[in-house]
């Protein structure tokens, strides 16, 4: 059974400090997401990672995928109060084209 | 950039009334799918639609209490059916890109239907 663990599942931190969130998964997979919650809103899709030792950068975001740990990171560089939000990582399904399993989210929580 | 919209987006409702959300894409998709995220919590899916076919549901869901349509490429509904507390929750649809404006691979989430019943 495909299991998703993230953790820290609730951050707080200062501006302009570095973190990074953990996602790891119990079973093989193919590719991993990342997304973004703000209060009440939707989810907003960060980063696709398809491919062992994939590395996507936006801004002071950036994710990586390691496929044989079973475990991709999502790193905060210079944090900065607009960041603060929820993310969730999520892994597809070997078994189905669409199905993800979702990780519990990351409270994360920037103080100026 | 892409539109994926639900009717309502929050409604309070009574126990035992139903409730149907809709979901609308501005473009042709092959798959919807309908989440529910309870308050602090992450996605659960419900079902999947597809046009032309029953829509598959997934360990814990039935079609009895959540019943969908897919009577189009770009349309879809969920009822919540005989409600109860426990159904208060955000209500998703996603779907699957297929090329621009939304890149494949992923999929892509409407605004959300929050629901609370009393």
């Amino acid at each position: 059974e495909l299991k998703v663990e993230q953790n820290p599942l609730f951050l707080s931190m200062q501006e302009g400090k570095n973190y990074t969130i953990y996602c790891n998964y119990s079973t093989t997979s193919d590719r991993l997401y990342w997304y973004r919650q703000d209060p009440g809103k939707s989810l907003e899709s960060l980063f696709v990672l398809l491919s062992n030792g994939a590395v996507k950068q936006e801004g002071r975001l950036m994710a990586s995928l390691d496929t044989k740990a079973r475990l991709s990171t999502l790193h905060i560089t210079a944090a900065v109060h607009d960041l603060s939000a929820t993310y969730f990582c999520a892994v597809g399904h070997m078994d189905s084209n669409y199905q993800l399993i979702w990780g519990a989210g990351t409270k994360l929580i920037i103080k100026p | 950039s892409a539109v994926i919209s639900q009717k309502p987006s929050r409604d309070i409702c009574q126990r035992g009334t139903s409730l149907t959300i809709q979901c609308q894409v501005d473009s042709q998709v092959t798959m919807m799918f309908w989440y529910r995220q309870q308050p602090g919590q992450s996605l659960t899916l419900i079902a999947t639609a597809n046009q032309g076919s029953e829509a598959t549901y997934e360990s814990g869901f039935v079609i009895d209490k959540f019943p969908i349509s897919r009577p189009n490429l770009t349309f879809s509904t969920l009822t919540v059916s005989n409600m109860s507390p426990e159904d208060s929750s955000i209500y998703l649809c996603s779907v699957e890109g297929q090329g621009q404006p939304r890149p494949a691979d992923t999929q892509y989430f409407g605004p959300g239907t929050r629901l609370t019943v009393l």
